[in-house]
């Protein structure tokens, strides 16, 4: 079975800071990881995904992820952020693509 | 292109009533999913389309839950009895085929049953 970790629920920070959404997992098989964004309103939104090679993967709007096997976590980084950053982001690990599990999300909130 | 539409955008009905939940896939996706998030948790498949058959409906609870895929487009899903903790938002999406391609999602329907 899998399962996603996604620790902090809450996460503040200030415009222009850098900003870290962890995201572990568990599987007893090889998976393939997403993060997805969620604008109030609105729905899930592809950042980015990992499905093999490089384990640093770069996403839309600046972010990029790095998949760490032997952690398996699959943090999610963004150097400098912005007030329209603010969102609920969300980490996903299918083992085949059919079946997605997703964690219970992280809000943030960008702090002018 | 046109994104996932889904109908309506807020549902509030009373326990044991029936709701229906109605989406509309982008054009030429294979692919549909109905997912249930839950205020505070990440989005649950309930069921997926290939086409217009069922792939995966393991969790979906067949005792009230329901949905179809007649034409391979158009989706509906209908709750009937409603339950007080089936309040949630009720997510679409879709994509081109199976596996680990993008799934896009429409903007989910919230239901309240008081």
């Amino acid at each position: 079975a899998q399962s996603v970790t996604q620790l902090d629920s809450q996460v503040p920070v200030f415009e222009e800071a850098p900003v870290e959404l962890r995201c572990n997992y568990s599987s007893s098989v090889s998976v393939y990881l997403f993060w997805y964004v969620q604008y109030p309103n609105q729905g899930l939104q592809l950042l980015l995904k990992y499905l093999s090679g490089s384990t640093l993967v770069k996403g839309i709007n600046g972010f990029e992820a790095e998949f760490n096997k032997s952690q398996t976590s699959f943090h999610l980084r963004k150097p400098s952020v912005h007030i329209s950053d603010t969102a609920e982001y969300f980490c996903a690990v299918t083992p085949t693509g059919n079946q997605f599990y997703f964690g219970t999300g992280t809000s943030l909130t960008v702090i002018p | 292109e046109a994104g996932v539409a889904q109908s309506p955008r807020y549902k509030i009905i009373e326990k044991r009533q029936s709701v229906a939940f109605w989406c509309n896939p982008i054009s030429g996706h294979a692919t549909l999913y109905w997912y249930q998030q839950i205020l505070g948790q990440g989005p649950k498949l309930l069921i997926q389309f290939q086409n217009n058959g069922v792939v995966d409906d393991s969790q979906l609870p067949k005792d009230r839950f329901s949905a179809e895929r007649l034409k391979g487009v158009d989706s509906t899903l209908k709750i009937q009895p409603a339950k007080l903790e089936d309040s949630a938002v009720y997510l679409c999406a879709s994509s081109l085929a199976r596996g680990i391609g993008e799934q896009f999602f429409g903007p989910g329907t919230r239901l309240t049953v008081l």
